[in-house]
């Protein structure tokens, strides 16, 4: 079993629709819980972190986490087409003085069309 | 707002090189990191950098690999004897807080 799996997509949704993404995984050591944007060929943008189970809300994005699941997911609401974009979910097993090495899963591609 | 930097933006290189890619963190950020992105594949761990010195490393960092912050700024991942396979997006970042990561755009290599 891989240690992060998401759904590759496309997802493809109308402008204005809410999207939502998922994560789940394997290690219950993880503990922190990130969600990035990644356009084409560019660099991930972080969007949310979340500790622990629960919701958190900024903007227009929900992350929500149910570690009793082993699930993660992200809500984008009046979606736009400037979304369109891969959504990468990351983990981490918690704060180490040094530094958390994240794990990522593979990305879902969404569409967002006018 | 700050953002991490990388150089070069694309390095092309020949088999058995090496090559120095270079970050420049967000300037209070404590905490360093090394990703990599094969085309098609996952972003993968490398190398964590802290208080000067590797805090953790993946079974990709071998003994080809080295990071270093010679400057005090700078951070750089060397990749001393390059392989087809080195090729993919490198990515730096940098936090400083142990739970945020934030990402460089990246430096396209490519090995011929």
């Amino acid at each position: 079993q891989k240690e992060v799996e998401q759904d590759p997509g496309p997802l493809s949704v109308p402008e204005g629709a809410i999207v939502s993404l998922n994560c789940t995984y394997s290690n219950s050591a993880f503990q922190y819980f990130m969600w990035y944007r990644q356009y084409s060929r560019k660099g991930p943008e972080l969007l949310m972190y979340t500790y622990s189970s629960g919701n958190k809300e900024d903007g227009r994005f929900t992350a929500q986490v149910d570690k009793s699941s082993k699930y993660i997911s992200l809500f984008i609401r009046d979606s736009q087409p400037s979304d369109s974009a891969t959504y990468l979910c990351a983990m981490s097993g918690g704060v180490k003085a040094a530094g958390n090495k994240l794990t990522f899963g593979g990305g879902t591609r969404v569409l967002v069309k006018p | 707002e700050p953002e991490v930097t990388q150089t070069p933006s694309h390095q092309v290189t020949q088999m058995g090189q090496e090559v120095i890619l270079r970050c420049v963190p967000i300037s209070n950020h404590l905490y360093f990191y090394w990703y990599r992105q094969i085309l098609g594949q996952k972003v993968e761990f490398l190398v964590s950098f802290y208080n000067n010195e590797i805090s953790e490393k993946s079974e990709i960092f071998d003994d080809q690999f080295s990071v270093e912050r010679p400057d005090g700024s700078n951070f750089t991942l060397k990749i001393r004897s390059t392989k087809l396979e080195d090729s993919a997006m490198y990515f730096c970042a940098t936090g400083r807080l142990q739970e945020t990561q934030y990402f460089g755009p990246g430096t396209r290599l490519l090995v011929l």
